[in-house]
């Protein structure tokens, strides 16, 4: 079993609506969580870091849930430029923080 | 923000040549350069750790002595792919790490190997 697990999608939809990405972790002693976003052929990049209070950035909220080892990002009013392939990452302590990638969620907004 | 360039961007060789990839940190000393490997349709995989004036830690699976890592100066970590197979072919990204945490590690743009 991979230790970050998401939905490969791809989510095809409509400019402005709303679209939910979710992700679970399988070791419990995972300590950090974000939303990487990472376009085609190129590097990913940090979209937001996930809270167990809930966070919100703009049109973007992710959600942490400890108990289910569940993460869930949330896109409203979604734009063209959303189109990207949305990471889950974990990060554990005892390994030396480094980032553990999921194999990411294809999203596509089209008009 | 930081930058971390890596070059080239892309490479085409033939099989059994080595390839040398450079990731460079701009404006910052990066203390740990990571080397990630994505195969299409995957997620990014660790290869290798290599802090400054040591010796790479190598992910279990990944052979050392065919990525050597070479992380010389603050600024400047080099993977080589000694004699490339057309399996390696793959986006090959470094990430370098100031000394604060996560918070502070950033990606190069990637180097897309193809070996025919």
């Amino acid at each position: 079993r991979k230790e970050v697990e998401q939905d490969p999608g791809p989510f095809n939809v409509p400019e402005g609506a709303t679209v939910a990405f979710n992700c679970t972790y399988s070791n419990s002693a995972s300590q950090s969580f974000f939303w990487y976003r990472q376009d085609c052929r190129k590097e990913p990049k940090l979209l937001m870091s996930v809270y167990s209070s809930g966070n919100e950035d703009g049109r973007f909220t992710a959600q942490l849930n400890r108990a289910s080892q569940y993460i869930s990002l949330l896109i409203r009013d979604s734009k063209l430029s959303d189109s990207a392939t949305y990471l889950c990452v974990v990060i554990r302590m005892e390994y030396g923080n480094k980032l553990v990638f999921g194999a990411g969620t294809i999203l596509r907004v089209k008009s | 923000g930081a930058v971390v360039s890596q070059h080239p961007s892309r490479v085409i060789c033939k099989s059994g040549t080595s390839v040398k990839i450079e990731c460079r940190s701009l404006d910052f000393q990066a203390t740990t350069m990571f080397w990630y490997r994505q195969f299409p349709k995957q997620s990014l995989m660790l290869m290798a750790t290599s802090n400054e004036g040591s010796k790479a830690t190598y992910e279990q699976g990944v052979e050392k002595d065919k990525f050597l890592i070479n992380h010389a100066s603050l600024t400047l970590s080099t993977l080589t792919v000694t004699s490339a197979h057309p399996e390696d072919s793959s986006f090959y990204i470094c990430s370098a790490r100031a000394s604060g945490g996560w918070d502070t590690q950033y990606f190069g743009p990637g180097t897309r190997l193809t070996v025919l």
